[in-house]
């Protein structure tokens, strides 16, 4: 059973640092790139995040580009996120997703597939 | 990097069939045959329910369905149940991953 679980949010003052985590299990966690995605409050669904399998290639959206970086232990299962310079609209929860899925015979990778439930962030000062 | 275009809000009596619409451009859901949809019960970890465009994951219902045509893809309910109650996104699956904005799908 696939099972994602996120840590590491909390309540940080603007422009400090936070480290998100994600810890996958039931799955094979290195062949699966990783998203994170967040919601802030009373708003939808926003793409933050990409890397690779491989944590070779990293993708970011605008909005957090040279702030944000994605990266990955494949030894240990786990995904991260580090938050630098966070501003007031960097709150949100924060979800890790899988990309896609791979079945015995073909692979889709244009899809988040399993979420977690989640971790908060909140940039208050 | 604009966002999908979805109703804000959308609603259908029990066992009635209701629509849920997601307008992009021709560089992206034009273009390619990577929508997905996701519903989204508040608090709880968003569910896929739809990848490229009309391929449904193993325990969804085939009650839910999806279809393309130019730049819009649809998400349909059929035989609406009470827990389908809860907000739907569809998203590009193209390189900038843009979501739509969301639609609150009540049933009445």
């Amino acid at each position: 059973q696939v099972q994602l679980v996120e840590s590491g949010g909390g309540v940080v003052q603007p422009g400090g640092s936070l480290r998100l985590s994600c810890a996958g299990s039931g799955f094979p966690f290195s062949a699966y790139g990783m998203h994170w995605v967040r919601q802030a409050p009373g708003k939808g669904l926003e793409w933050v995040a990409l890397i690779s399998n491989d944590g070779n290639n990293k993708f970011y959206v605008d909005s957090v580009k040279g702030r944000f970086t994605i990266s990955r232990d494949n030894s240990k299962n786990t995904l991260f996120l580090q938050l630098s310079s966070l501003r007031a609209e960097d709150t949100a929860l924060y979800y890790c997703a899988t990309q896609g899925f791979c079945s015995s015979v073909a692979c889709y990778a244009h899809h988040f597939d399993q979420w977690g439930q989640g971790t908060r962030v909140t940039v208050s000062s | 990097q604009s966002a999908l275009t979805q109703p804000p809000s959308a609603s259908g009596s029990p066992g009635q069939s209701v629509t849920i619409s997601c307008t992009g451009t021709s560089s992206d859901v034009g273009d390619y045959n990577y929508v997905s949809w996701y519903q989204h019960h508040p608090g709880k970890a968003p569910k896929l329910m739809i990848y490229e465009v009309s391929k449904r994951p193993s325990g969804v219902p085939d009650r839910f369905s999806g279809s393309k045509s130019g730049n819009t893809a649809s998400l349909t309910v059929s035989g609406l149940q009470a827990e389908d109650e809860a907000d739907y996104y569809c998203n590009s699956g193209t390189n900038n991953w843009v979501f739509g904005g969301g639609t609150k799908l009540t049933v009445l």
